[in-house]
């Protein structure tokens, strides 16, 4: 396990459409957490799941958006009736404590709504 | 309250030159300030952290200075190297209730030229 990993890498879809994106976490990290980052923006927090549990969500997150994090493993995100304004950079985050090792983000999902 | 703002928007050094990056904050519930380093198309990468009980923290090149008083923190990189161009970028962390987040700064975009 050599870190985190997120899929697919980059998602174009036309506008309407929905979308979903996989993040698989360390294995041993219990703290899941989303990031959206725009250009030449830093990350701007989404949600964060405790094992299964989503313990926050961010303002950010409409009612278009739904995370998902069964069995306390891998993660969803998804996307519905996508608007050109979700076009970002998607990270995903893990830890094992309460960020004092630091988070050990993803490649992210860049996506692009057309 | 929740801001972290951070300084300057982009640096230009000469190798072997000390870039520093500077950054501040409002909120004194924050208590965990780590900086990221991101490469294009990645995602950020942990670089150097520190309490608010410590007033500096040298981890190699890499050095944060941090002062509580003024609520302000800085980055320093000693002897900057063309592989040191990167985003760099400041956070804190807050927790409230059982939730942990990092906020961001916008970010610094360093070129070390050769």
């Amino acid at each position: 396990d050599t870190g985190v990993s997120q899929d697919p890498r980059h998602k174009i879809t036309k506008r309407g459409q929905n979308v979903t994106f996989r993040c698989d976490p360390i294995s041993e990290h219990n703290r899941l957490y989303w990031y959206r980052q725009t250009l030449g923006q830093g990350p701007e927090f989404l949600t964060y799941f405790q094992n299964e549990a989503q313990l926050e969500k961010s303002r950010l997150l409409s009612d278009r958006f739904s995370a998902e994090r069964p069995k306390g493993s891998f993660s969803t995100l998804e996307i519905q009736r996508t608007e050109q304004g979700d076009s970002a950079m998607y990270l995903c985050a893990s830890s094992l404590d309460w960020g004092i090792y630091g988070y050990t983000f993803g490649s992210g999902t860049r996506l692009t709504v057309v | 309250q929740q801001q972290v703002k951070q300084s300057p928007q982009s640096l230009i050094v000469q190798k072997g030159g000390i870039s520093i990056i500077n950054c501040a904050y409002e909120n004194t519930a924050f208590d965990y300030f780590p900086w990221y380093q991101q490469f294009p198309g990645k995602g950020p990468a942990l670089l150097i952290a520190i309490r608010p009980d410590v007033s500096e923290k040298k981890e190699g090149r890499f050095t944060i200075s941090f002062n509580k008083s003024a609520k302000q923190f800085s980055l320093h990189i000693m002897d900057s190297q063309p592989g040191d161009s990167a985003t760099y970028f400041c956070a804190a962390s807050m927790r409230t209730g059982g939730s942990e987040k990092l906020v961001f700064g916008k970010g610094t975009k360093l070129t070390v030229n050769p």
